[in-house]
């Protein structure tokens, strides 16, 4: 069975700082990862995924994230903080079913200080 | 195009009572799928239905129906709520030609008293 585990249920950055978000999984296929934002109050949104194409995977709003099968990680990154980045980020793996479903991890919430 | 819809958006309900979620996406996906959302568990799949006319459980079924009316439509039921209910509760969506992106609703928010 899949499982994702997020390093850090909170991550606090000034602006302009690097944004690391630690994402680990387990699969027994190759997965598909993909990392979702959720602001307070809203649905979640996705940022980007990674579908066993190119291995650095570019997101929306400067994000991005890089698939590391050795190490079997899905780390988030942005080179630049902004105070709008402030947020829930969630990463999940498509369950190695039929179903299609997602395996989420627990989430980071990232604080972004002025 | 409205993507996934979610009614209501806040429910407040006494132990026992029952109510249904309400889910429509207007993207032609094939499969839905409804999770709850946790403090500190991030999203937990209820049921989920591959296509019109099937439904299976997913990891925490327990208290909850569903029926999936229509392409269009994916209701969720709790026929005699409890506190441990109350939570967030997502529907989503996705098709094979989105590469398994799934597309989320709003959110309802649930409060069992």
């Amino acid at each position: 069975a899949q499982s994702v585990t997020q390093l850090g249920s909170h991550v606090s950055v000034s602006e302009g700082a690097l944004v690391l978000l630690r994402c680990n999984y387990s699969s027994s296929v190759p997965p598909y990862l993909f990392w979702y934002v959720q602001y307070p109050n809203q649905g979640l949104q996705l940022l980007l995924k990674y579908t066993s194409a190119a291995t650095l995977v570019k997101g929306i709003n400067g994000f991005e994230a890089e698939f590391k099968k050795s190490e079997t990680s899905f780390h988030l990154t942005k080179p630049s903080a902004h105070m709008s980045d402030a947020a829930e980020y969630f990463c999940a793996v498509r369950a190695d079913t039929g179903r299609r479903a997602l395996t989420f991890g627990s989430g980071t919430r990232l604080q972004v200080q002025p | 195009n409205a993507g996934v819809t979610q009614t209501p958006k806040f429910q407040v309900l006494k132990t026992g009572q029952s109510m249904t979620l309400q889910c429509a996406q207007d993207m032609n996906h094939n499969s839905m799928y409804w999770y709850r959302q946790d403090p500190g568990m991030g999203l937990r799949l209820i049921y989920y239905s591959a296509s019109e006319g099937t439904t299976d459980k997913g990891e925490v079924p327990n208290g909850y129906n569903v029926s999936r009316l229509n392409k269009r439509e994916f209701s969720l039921r709790l026929e005699s709520a409890a506190p441990s209910q109350t939570s967030v509760y997502f529907c989503a969506s996705t098709t094979v030609n989105s590469q398994e992106t799934q597309y989320f609703g709003p959110g309802t928010r649930l409060l069992v008293l």
